[in-house]
């Protein structure tokens, strides 16, 4: 049982480059959340999902885009990769009836 | 407008002694509150919550306050330990689903 786990761990980007983060779970949630935390904030909901062929946004969306194919995949998309959004960028899912949600470890995202 | 404040970015203590984290909300919707920790270079891991319609949830070492009057909840940890160093996130849910976090209170606990 693996949990969440995100694909990849680091990145470098250009500006202007695009890229794609993988989040995977293995407990059947149907809720999934892509997070940015920046130096000393706290964790900012960028899209979710409440289940498979669903998306929304969240507190800052603008940039990204995701997609929800597989119930046990969650796919975050930057189309032109910009300085500001250089982050760490952590994937969580939750029961759908539940509040506790359980994150991934985490991928650093350097944009140049 | 944040609606989860963490004022204290950072608290140090010494081992043994009380650990109080502090957090305060201003969306009423709020009715249901966690705690999270989190390591370096690790995620988030869920510590403890409470809902809203009590006003104190304890876990072992870690006990949460909640009070709605003045909108603040506390995270107490007795005695604190060297492990416990660490980030501690508030967070609160209108709701199953999505959570708001607070920008985090670094924990040092010395030996």
């Amino acid at each position: 049982n693996a949990g969440v786990t995100q694909t990849p761990k680091f990145r470098v980007l250009k500006t202007g480059q695009s890229m794609t983060l993988l989040c995977a779970q293995d407990m059947n949630h149907e809720y999934m959340y892509w997070y940015r935390q920046d130096p000393g904030m706290g964790l900012r909901l960028i899209h979710y999902s409440v289940g498979e062929g669903t998306t929304a946004k969240g507190e800052v969306p603008d940039g990204y885009n995701v997609s929800r194919l597989k119930k046990q995949n969650f796919l975050l998309g930057l189309e032109s990769a910009a300085p500001s959004q250089t982050s760490v960028y952590f994937c969580a899912s939750s029961y759908s009836t539940g509040f506790e949600q359980f994150f991934g470890p985490g991928t650093r995202l350097t944009v140049l | 407008d944040q609606q989860v404040k963490q004022n204290s970015p950072s608290l140090s203590v010494q081992e043994g002694r009380i650990s109080i984290l502090n957090c305060d909300y201003t969306n009423s919707m709020f009715d249901y509150f966690l705690w999270y920790k989190k390591y370096p270079a690790e995620g988030p891991t869920f510590l403890i919550s409470i809902s809203s319609i009590k006003d104190k949830n304890e876990d072992g070492r870690f006990t949460v306050f909640l009070n709605k009057s003045a909108k603040h909840l506390s995270l107490h940890i007795v005695p604190s330990q060297p492990g416990d160093s660490a980030v501690y996130f508030c967070a609160a849910s209108a709701g199953a689903g999505k959570s708001t976090f607070g920008d985090g209170t670094t924990l040092t606990v010395k030996p």
